[in-house]
């Protein structure tokens, strides 16, 4: 079993749609936990940070870690045509010093 | 805030050729840096850690001698790939964590397309 599973899509949603993300991990040891948003021939561009379990807002983003199923998801509410882009999750344990463990990604395309 | 460059974008060359990346945190200091690697359609896969100031720690698997990593300041670290092959053609990412705060997140640069003929 992988460290960390996330299915990598495609997914296909129309525009002003609810977008659910998700990944799940085995390391209990994760505390840190992140979303990452990558567009085609870009560097990952950091969406949301949590630390340990709960929900956290920003925007039209909602990112929620649930640390008893080892299970992250990101919500996009609203989505839009520039939300397509591949969506990635990693996580970090505490006192790792920063090594994050990705998943491979899932690629989101919002139709307009 | 927390912007990362990453230089150049975009390299051809020969084969043999010996090619640098720089890295650079333009709003934060960094003592640590990481470069990444990462084929199509994959996850990105961690090289080694650059810390400032002292040598860099590699991945299993990842030859030190091949990939060149120094981070002589707080902003700046650099990946040489040297006598590139064709094999080392990938997509090349830096990442950098501020250096100030506890805990602090990744922040990644646009990344290197190599491309070795």
């Amino acid at each position: 079993q992988k460290e960390v599973e996330q299915d990598p899509g495609p997914l296909s949603v129309p525009e002003g749609a609810i977008v659910s993300l998700n990944c799940t991990y085995s390391n209990s040891a994760f505390q840190y936990f992140m979303w990452y948003r990558q567009y085609s021939r870009k560097g990952p561009e950091l969406l949301m940070y949590t630390y340990s379990s709960g929900n956290k807002e920003d925007g039209r983003f909602t990112a929620q870690v649930d640390k008893s199923s080892k299970y992250i998801s990101l919500f996009i509410r609203d989505s839009q045509p520039s939300d397509s882009a591949t969506y990635l999750c990693a996580m970090s344990a505490r006192g790792s010093q920063g090594n994050l463990i990705f998943g491979k990604g899932t690629k989101l395309s919002v139709k307009p | 805030g927390a912007v990362v460059s990453q230089h150049p974008s975009w390299v051809i060359c020969k084969s043999g050729t010996s090619v640098k990346i720089e890295c650079r945190s333009l709003d934060f200091q960094a003592t640590t840096m990481f470069w990444y690697r990462q084929f199509p359609k994959q996850s990105l896969m961690l090289m080694a850690t650059s810390n400032e100031g002292s040598k860099a720690t590699y991945e299993q698997g990842v030859e030190k001698d091949k990939f060149l990593i120094n981070h002589a300041s707080l902003t700046l670290s650099t990946l040489t790939v040297t006598s590139a092959h064709p094999e080392d053609s990938s997509f090349y990412i830096c990442s950098a964590r501020p250096t100030v705060g506890a805990n602090q997140p990744q922040h990644f640069g646009d990344g290197t397309r190599l491309s070795i003929l």
